[in-house]
């Protein structure tokens, strides 16, 4: 068993559309979860990270965590062609290393 | 823009040689982590320097060897090299401060090793 699972995808989703990411890990000393977004060809950046049970919102996304399901996702709203990328799920125990999953592909159509 | 900054932005080797890689933090962080990613993978942790100090090491061999610097930029070096090494080198930075660690990538060096 994979410590960090995603869907490889492709998602697909029209424009304006809820675009749902999904990832689920293994290690339930895992205290960080991190959503990261990567472009073809181009380093992760940072999206979002959530350290409680719950929602966190940050305009057009927002993670939940469910720590007794081990299950962490990301949902964009109102999706647009320039969300199109490849969406990492990480997770960390504290401070060191980041465990990624392989990533979901999202493609948004015009 | 992360301010994390990273050399050379591309590299070619052959089988056997060796090659340095070079990572300048983010203004204020003191920790670096370096990441491996295969095409169509995740990155995968190498390891992290907190205070010049090695800080946790993933399943990698010891041919792969870092430094960081007093001004907490770091080195990646990696000896004898194979042709599975050929990936995307990313470095992180972060302030560790006891909790939660939120890591921020730089643009990453591709080595291609023939």
């Amino acid at each position: 068993q994979k410590e960090v699972e995603q869907n490889s995808g492709p998602l697909s989703v029209p424009e304006g559309a809820i675009a749902s990411l999904n990832c689920t890990y293994s290690d339930r000393g895992s205290q960080s979860f991190f959503w990261y977004r990567q472009y073809s060809g181009k380093s992760p950046e940072l999206i979002m990270f959530i350290y409680s049970n719950g929602d966190k919102e940050d305009g057009r996304f927002t993670a939940q965590l469910n720590k007794a399901s081990q299950y962490v996702s990301l949902l964009i709203r109102d999706s647009q062609p320039s969300d199109s990328a490849t969406y990492l799920c990480a997770v960390q125990r504290y401070g060191n290393k980041l465990v990624f999953g392989a990533g979901t592909i999202l493609r948004v159509k015009s | 823009e992360t301010g994390v900054t990273q050399s050379p932005t591309h590299l070619i080797k052959t089988r056997g040689q060796q090659v340095t890689l070079r990572c300048s933090s983010q203004s204020g962080h003191n920790t670096v982590s370096w990441y491996q990613q295969a095409l169509g993978q995740g990155p995968q942790f190498i390891f992290q320097y907190y205070r010049e100090e090695e800080n946790g090491r993933g399943n990698f061999p010891p041919r792969f060897s870092g430094l960081q610097f007093p001004n907490y930029s770091s080195e990646l070096n990696v000896n004898a090299l194979e042709l599975d090494d050929s990936a995307l080198y990313l470095c992180a930075s972060s302030f560790t401060s006891g909790g939660g660690d939120t890591q921020y990538f730089g643009p990453g060096t591709r080595l291609t090793v023939l």
